[in-house]
C-alpha cells in the first residue's frame, strides 16, 4: 500500500477555503485517492474519493495531478464544524466479494475559528 | 436506515479479563472490519469479515480473534487484556469503495 504524508496540523477562519495536500508518490496504477473526516470519538467519514483530475461533490473538492503523485482536498467557505482530523487513504479497492482494507495515517488536524 | 451500530459505546475491564463487543453493519453490506484507534493516532486495521471468514488480518496478536453471523452482524474479542490494549475500536462495514463507519466503543483497562 502506498504510504502518505500530509501536514500534521492546519488552522484556519471561519469562510475560508483550506486546501490540505496529501503527498503519495509511490501510488500504484489501480490506486485510488480517498479523504475521511473525523470528530472525536467518532468513526471517520468519508468525504470523497478519486483516481485522477478533479471530483467534486457537495462537501469539497478533490484535486489530483496527472503524475498522481500527490492529491489536494479543498473545503470551500469552512466553519466552525468543520474542525476535525482529515485523513487521505491510498490503495485498491476491490468492488466485489471482500470490500477494503484501509489504511490509515495519522491525519490533519484542521482547526477553525471565528 | 440505520447506519453501522457498535455496543456498548463505553467499557472497563480489568487487565487479564476478556471483552466482547458487537457491531451490526450497514443495511445491504455483507462485509465487516474491525480497527483500533489510540488516542492522537489514526485506525489501524485488525481484521475483516465477510461470508462469515476472516479474509484479511493486520498486524494483531492472536489475541484478537472475531466472527461474523449469517445476519452479517460481527464480534471482537480479545482476550487476557493488556493496559495497551485501552483504545475506541471501531466496525466498519463497506459496500464497493465506501466504508461506513459505526461511533466506536471506548475500551478503557485498568
Amino acid at each position: 500500500l502506498a504510504k502518505t504524508t500530509q501536514p500534521i496540523s492546519m488552522d484556519s477562519y471561519e469562510g475560508q477555503e483550506v486546501n490540505i495536500t496529501c503527498s503519495h508518490n509511490n501510488i500504484a496504477t489501480n490506486d485510488y485517492i480517498t479523504w475521511y473526516q473525523q470528530f472525536p470519538s467518532q468513526g471517520p467519514r468519508f468525504i470523497i474519493q478519486g483516481y485522477k483530475t478533479k471530483v467534486t461533490n457537495e462537501v469539497a473538492s478533490l484535486f489530483i495531478p496527472a503524475d498522481r503523485k500527490s492529491s489536494t482536498l479543498s473545503l470551500p467557505r469552512v466553519s466552525l464544524s468543520d474542525t476535525a482530523v482529515y485523513y487521505c487513504l491510498v490503495g485498491a479497492y476491490i468492488l466485489t466479494g471482500g470490500g477494503n482494507k484501509l489504511t490509515f495515517g495519522t491525519g490533519t488536524q484542521l482547526k477553525v475559528e471565528l | 436506515d440505520a447506519g453501522v451500530t457498535q455496543s456498548p459505546t463505553h467499557l472497563i475491564k480489568t487487565r487479564g479479563q476478556q471483552v466482547t463487543l458487537r457491531c451490526s453493519p450497514k443495511s445491504g453490506h455483507d462485509t465487516v472490519s474491525w480497527y483500533q484507534q489510540a488516542l492522537g493516532q489514526g485506525p489501524q486495521f485488525i481484521f475483516q469479515y465477510y461470508e462469515e471468514e476472516e479474509r484479511q488480518r493486520g498486524n494483531f496478536p492472536d489475541r484478537f480473534s472475531g466472527h461474523q453471523y449469517p445476519n452479517y452482524s460481527s464480534e471482537l474479542n480479545v482476550n487476557a487484556l493488556l493496559l495497551g490494549d485501552s483504545a475506541l475500536y471501531l466496525c466498519a462495514s463497506s459496500f464497493r469503495a465506501e466504508a461506513f463507519f459505526g461511533q466506536g466503543t471506548r475500551l478503557t483497562v485498568v
